[in-house]
C-alpha cells in the first residue's frame, strides 16, 4: 500500500517568502507528526496532531511556523517570511495509534533551501 | 525533556563483520526505544524497537539490547552487508508521544 507522501520534494525560496509543505499520511492513521531535520542531525519534533486536533506545537521554533490538518488526514506546514535558518529537511510521519510505541512511518521529506 | 546521545558518530566495518552502536538517554521513565535507519534522500524507517520490560530483542541479523539501570541501549548488526550502509538513529519518548532522536551514526560497510 501507499506510504506517507510529501510534496514538494524540493523547495527553494527567497528569504522573506512564504512556503507551504504538504503531507499525505497513511490512510486511517490517527496521529501525524512534523519534524525538522538539519544537515547531519537527527529529526527534531515540531508539532503533533491527533486527527484534526493539534495537541502539541511546542516544537515550532517561532510564530512564523503554522501547521494544520483540517479534516484529519492531509496536513500542511506553512512557514511565513522564511529565513536562512529555516533551511532543512521537513519530515512528516504518521502512526496508527496514540501511544509513543506505535510505529511512526516517515515520508521522504521536503528539502527547503532559503536563499 | 529527554536527552538522547549516540556513539560513535561514524563507524566503518568490513563486510561480514559486526557493528555495534550505543545510545544513552536521560529520562529513567522512558519505556520504549526504537532504532531507525535512514538512507540518502529518504525518510527514517523503523528497523527494530524494544520496550523496557525486556532486555534483548532479535530480528534476523539485527538485535537491540537494553540496560535500564545504566540508561543505554545498543543496536547490533551481524554479518554486515553493503546495504547496511546508512545513518542509524536511536530515539526515546518524552511527553505524551513525542520522540527525541539522537544525532545519528553513519555506518559504512566496506566491501
Amino acid at each position: 500500500g501507499a506510504g506517507v507522501s510529501q510534496s514538494p520534494r524540493y523547495k527553494v525560496a527567497k528569504r522573506g517568502q512564504d512556503v507551504a509543505l504538504r503531507c499525505d499520511p497513511i490512510s486511517g492513521h490517527v496521529s501525524l507528526f512534523w519534524y525538522q531535520q538539519a544537515l547531519g542531525q537527527g529529526p527534531e519534533f515540531l508539532t503533533y496532531f491527533q486527527n484534526e486536533a493539534q495537541l502539541d506545537k511546542s516544537g515550532l521554533p517561532s510564530d512564523r511556523f503554522f501547521a494544520e490538518r483540517p479534516e484529519g488526514s492531509v496536513s500542511t506546514l506553512k512557514i511565513q517570511r522564511t529565513q536562512q535558518e529555516d533551511s532543512a529537511v521537513y519530515l512528516c510521519a504518521s502512526s496508527q495509534g496514540l501511544a509513543s510505541y506505535n510505529e511512526q512511518f516517515f515520508g521522504p521529506g521536503t528539502r527547503l533551501t532559503v536563499l | 525533556g529527554e536527552n538522547v546521545e549516540q556513539h560513535p558518530s561514524t563507524l566503518s566495518v568490513q563486510e561480514g563483520d559486526s557493528a555495534v552502536i550505543k545510545c544513552t538517554y536521560s529520562d529513567s521513565a522512558s519505556n520504549y526505544f526504537p532504532w531507525y535507519k535512514q538512507e540518502l534522500g529518504k525518510g527514517p524507517q523503523l528497523i527494530i524497537d524494544i520496550r523496557s520490560n525486556v532486555g534483548e530483542k532479535k530480528d534476523q541479523r539485527i538485535a537491540v539490547t537494553l540496560n535500564k539501570t545504566a540508561k543505554h541501549f545498543s543496536l547490533h548488526i551481524t554479518e554486515t552487508q553493503p546495504e547496511d550502509s546508512a545513518v542509524y538513529f536511536c530515539a526515546a519518548p518524552y511527553g505524551n508521544n513525542r520522540l527525541a532522536f539522537g544525532k545519528g551514526n553513519q555506518v559504512v560497510v566496506i566491501p
